[in-house]
This record gives C-alpha cells, sequence and structure tokens, in this order.
C-alpha cells in the first residue's frame, strides 16, 4: 500500500496570506494526486485532481503541483471559508490511501 | 442534484456485525462505483470498497475479510455489513460516488453527510 504523508499537520495562518502544504507518497503515483477539503462537521470536497485541475466550482485560488512523489497545494489568498483540513489521496493505486491531513487554522 | 444518504444504527455492540445503507437520489445507481470510506473521530480517511452497480466489488486488504458491500438496483441502494466490530471500528462512515461513469477512478464527486457509527457495550 502507498503511504501518502502530509506536512505540516497544523498551520496557523492568518486570512489574505498564502499558504503551501506538502504531500509525499512513498512510492510514485504518476499524475493520479487528488485534495479534499473537509470543512468542519462536514463530508470531504474534491478540490483538485489530476495533480493540477481544479474541480468544478473550485476557485481559482486553488492551485496544485508536482509529480512523481512530492506535491503541493497552494492557496494564493485565505478566505474565511478556507480554514479547514486538507487531504491528499493517491488513486494511482488499490487500495486507494490518503495523508493525514493538514489544518489550517486562524492565526 | 444527486444525493445520497447514509443510514443504520448509531451504535454496535463489540464483536457484532455493523450495517449501513445508503439511498441515492437525483439519480441512478447504475453505471456507477460506489464507495464506502470512514473517518474515526479526529482522524483521518480511509477508503473501505466499492462496488459497481452490476455487483463487481473491490476492498481494502486490511478490511477484506470482514467486509460485505452489496448493491439494490431497484431500491437505489448500496450497502455496507462490517462483522465482528471492536472499538477501533468506532467512526463517521461515509457512502460516496465516483465521479466517472463506468470508471473506478478513485475520485468522488458525490457524498452523503456521513453517519456515526458507535462500537461500546
Amino acid at each position: 500500500e502507498i503511504v501518502m504523508t502530509q506536512s505540516p499537520a497544523t498551520l496557523s495562518v492568518s486570512p489574505g496570506e498564502r499558504v503551501t502544504l506538502s504531500c509525499r507518497a512513498s512510492q510514485s503515483v504518476t499524475g493520479n494526486l487528488a485534495w479534499y477539503q473537509q470543512r468542519p462537521g462536514q463530508a470531504p470536497r474534491l478540490l483538485i485532481y489530476g495533480v493540477s485541475t481544479r474541480a468544478t466550482g473550485i476557485p481559482a485560488r486553488f492551485t496544485g503541483s508536482g509529480s512523481g512523489t512530492r506535491f503541493t497545494l497552494t492557496i494564493s489568498s485565505l478566505q474565511s471559508e478556507d480554514f479547514a483540513v486538507y487531504y491528499c489521496q493517491q488513486y494511482n493505486n488499490w487500495p486507494l490511501t490518503f495523508g493525514g491531513g493538514t489544518k489550517l487554522e486562524i492565526k | 442534484q444527486v444525493q445520497l444518504q447514509e443510514s443504520g444504527p448509531g451504535l454496535v455492540k463489540p464483536s457484532e456485525t455493523l450495517s449501513l445503507t445508503c439511498t441515492v437520489s437525483g439519480g441512478s445507481i447504475n453505471n456507477y462505483y460506489w464507495s464506502w470510506i470512514r473517518q474515526p473521530p479526529g482522524k483521518g480517511l480511509e477508503w473501505i470498497g466499492y462496488i459497481y452497480y452490476s455487483g463487481t466489488t473491490n476492498y481494502n486488504p486490511s478490511l477484506k475479510s470482514r467486509v460485505t458491500i452489496s448493491v439494490d438496483t431497484s431500491k437505489n441502494q448500496f450497502s455496507l455489513k462490517l462483522t465482528s466490530v471492536t472499538a477501533a471500528d468506532t467512526a463517521v462512515y461515509y457512502c460516496a460516488r465516483d465521479s466517472t461513469a463506468t470508471v473506478a477512478g478513485g475520485l468522488w464527486d458525490y457524498w452523503g453527510q456521513g453517519a456515526l457509527v458507535t462500537v461500546s457495550s
């Protein structure tokens, strides 16, 4: 099974700031990497797939990049609704696996 | 707009079987892959398994010996059974739809709200 590792576990940031979240895979997942956002008490929401393609309705301030085993999610200017937990997920190999998540909290 | 709703007991005793059903509305269960994903309180996400409307299944090896996912296309529902549960199975259980018809892509665009199942005597 591919192990996904996210860092850091928690980020304290201010609204309007730019933030970058990291995700590393234990082996190459080629381009089959997605990001999900989970707000408190809600189901995860698909943000990015194929490393860098935004899902329907996702604002342009969310940008995904990377390749192979190292990936990043950048949020260019944090809005209040962006404070949530973000998970990366590989869908290159079964079983599908998620990272442990990065929580964005308000500084 | 496709909607998914989990239903089932919120409390299960240790060693018993956890049973949940996901009802799909606003769209057909046909031609899509449907997954169960769980999240222990305060922890991350774990994919449990999927089923195709035709009945084809694929399970996470970590749970395979205890999991059965079934589908009832006449009711637009699919179900999860997890046997011999322990406290470690306490989690919010989500049902979700794969984003691309006829493909088990492993990307989920529609999710249920989640059902908390607690394993306790």
